[in-house]
């Protein structure tokens, strides 16, 4: 069964409103979160990462104030994108790193299609 | 600069018709190569972890293997149901937060 969870799966709002989408981790703790975005036909572009309790780390050319990470949980990650525009449609996956069952390995959530008008 | 490329990027096969997809890549020090199966509007699916050359592992009609430089993941006799987009990532020892993927390979399997 899916070891990662994501809500909403798909979600249509209005330039300039903001939206959140979650990411839960459901069989393990998960000591490191990933979020990511990918265009289609293309493969997946890491955003940021964050710890449990700690600031998210983003990677170059992603705006901290634009993509909002929390990390509140060992089981529970949120992306929240501010404002969001036309140009910010996309699909966005989230990640989860744990053991589950003895093994340590990264788990994807289902994805986030997200389109703004 | 560590980098994961695939090839091919798209593939098809008939129902029956083993093959191979290639992930190389460079990497200053491997932890673990990944192989992930991605259907369309979906998140990728965990398939196998290798941590070290001449691994192998193998799932239903799948066998991945890792050398050095590159994996295989190794199809036998497809079904239309493999039919997807292989992903193959890369995490380095000194920088494991990062995970390195290629563009895939998109496999098609006719019946």
């Amino acid at each position: 069964g899916a070891v990662v969870s994501q809500h909403p799966s798909r979600v249509i709002c209005k330039s300039g409103t903001s939206v959140k989408i979650e990411c839960r981790s459901l069989d393990f703790q998960a000591t490191t979160m990933f979020w990511y975005r990918q265009f289609p036909k293309q493969s997946l572009m890491l955003m940021a990462t964050s710890n449990e309790g700690s600031k998210a780390t983003y990677e170059q050319g992603v705006e901290k104030d634009k993509f909002l990470i929390n990390h509140a949980s060992l089981t529970l990650s949120t992306l929240t994108v501010t404002s969001a525009h036309p140009e910010d449609s996309s699909f966005y996956i989230c990640s989860a790193r744990g053991k589950n069952r003895g093994v340590e390995t990264q788990y994807f959530g289902p994805g986030t299609r997200l389109l703004v008008l | 600069e560590d980098q994961v490329t695939q090839s091919p990027e798209a593939l098809r096969l008939q129902e029956g018709e083993s093959s191979s997809l290639n992930c190389s890549y460079t990497v200053s020090g491997l932890r673990g190569l990944f192989w992930y199966r991605q259907d369309p509007g979906k998140g990728p699916e965990f398939l196998f972890t290798l941590y070290s050359a001449g691994e192998e592992k193998e799932k239903e009609r799948l066998k991945a293997t890792l050398t050095k430089k590159e994996s295989f993941l190794h199809i036998t006799a497809p079904k239309p149901e493999d039919s997807a987009t292989y992903l193959c990532a890369v995490q380095g020892l000194y920088n494991f937060n990062k995970f390195y993927f290629g563009s895939g390979t998109k496999l098609n399997v006719k019946p």
